[in-house]
């Protein structure tokens, strides 16, 4: 079945430092590939996402780039704040009737000043 | 703009009583899906509906029920309620059953089962 693989959490940073999260998917077809972020006592937040292959998704200085080769969607920021401190999500949706998101398992990042 | 809409934001129970969450979606999405967050966890998919139709399925326990109604909102009901029922459960809605786009999700109610 569909699933998606994160780096295990935390992942902890100093502000302006480089981050990078994996995530990688098993999925038949062409789905769609998602980061959420939840931050404390908050709600799942739209990220970026993208919808092909090669695609790159990008918001608020994060990027990610569908790459089918390697059934991978990594996340990355150059320069990171303390106000990103949060749980961040991959997930996919397979489309074609099959529309739940599936997640994986959160990646927590902390980032200290 | 008009978001997802869930109530309430807090519930405290006993074992054994029930609850009901509702949902409203954002208007003209006639997709609903429940998810359920414990604690450190990921969201898991509970159940979708479409045009008021069960859509999908998930790990949702025979303990639940849940439907979409006329005007599309959804209510989740939550019966026998156990310990490890406490969680975060979600709502999210998306226009049409098809597609990748994204779900958009509220903002949780939170569940504490005492």
């Amino acid at each position: 079945g569909n699933s998606v693989t994160q780096m295990e959490g935390p992942v902890t940073l100093s502000e302006e430092a480089f981050l990078t999260i994996n995530c990688t998917y098993t999925a038949t077809g062409y789905p769609s590939l998602f980061w959420y972020v939840q931050y404390p006592g908050e709600g799942l937040q739209l990220l970026l996402k993208a919808t092909k292959a090669d695609d790159k998704g990008s918001n608020k200085g994060f990027e990610a780039t569908y790459r089918k080769e390697t059934t991978s969607f990594h996340l990355e920021k150059g320069s990171v704040q303390v106000s990103d401190s949060a749980v961040y999500f991959c997930a996919l949706r397979q489309g074609g009737g099959y529309n739940k998101l599936i997640f994986g398992a959160g990646t927590r990042l902390a980032v200290h000043p | 703009a008009a978001g997802v809409i869930q109530s309430p934001r807090h519930l405290i129970k006993e074992k054994r009583e029930t609850a009901t969450l509702k949902c409203y979606p954002i208007p003209r999405h006639d997709t609903v899906y429940w998810y359920q967050q414990g604690p450190g966890q990921d969201p898991q998919f509970l159940i979708s509906f479409y045009e008021k139709m069960q859509s999908d399925k998930g790990s949702i326990p025979d303990r639940f029920s849940a439907q979409q109604f006329s005007d599309y909102h959804s209510e989740l009901n939550m019966s026998s309620l156990e310990l490890g029922d406490s969680a975060l459960y979600f709502c999210a809605s998306s226009p049409g059953q098809g597609g990748t786009g994204e779900l958009f999700f509220g903002e949780g109610s939170r569940l504490t089962v005492l």
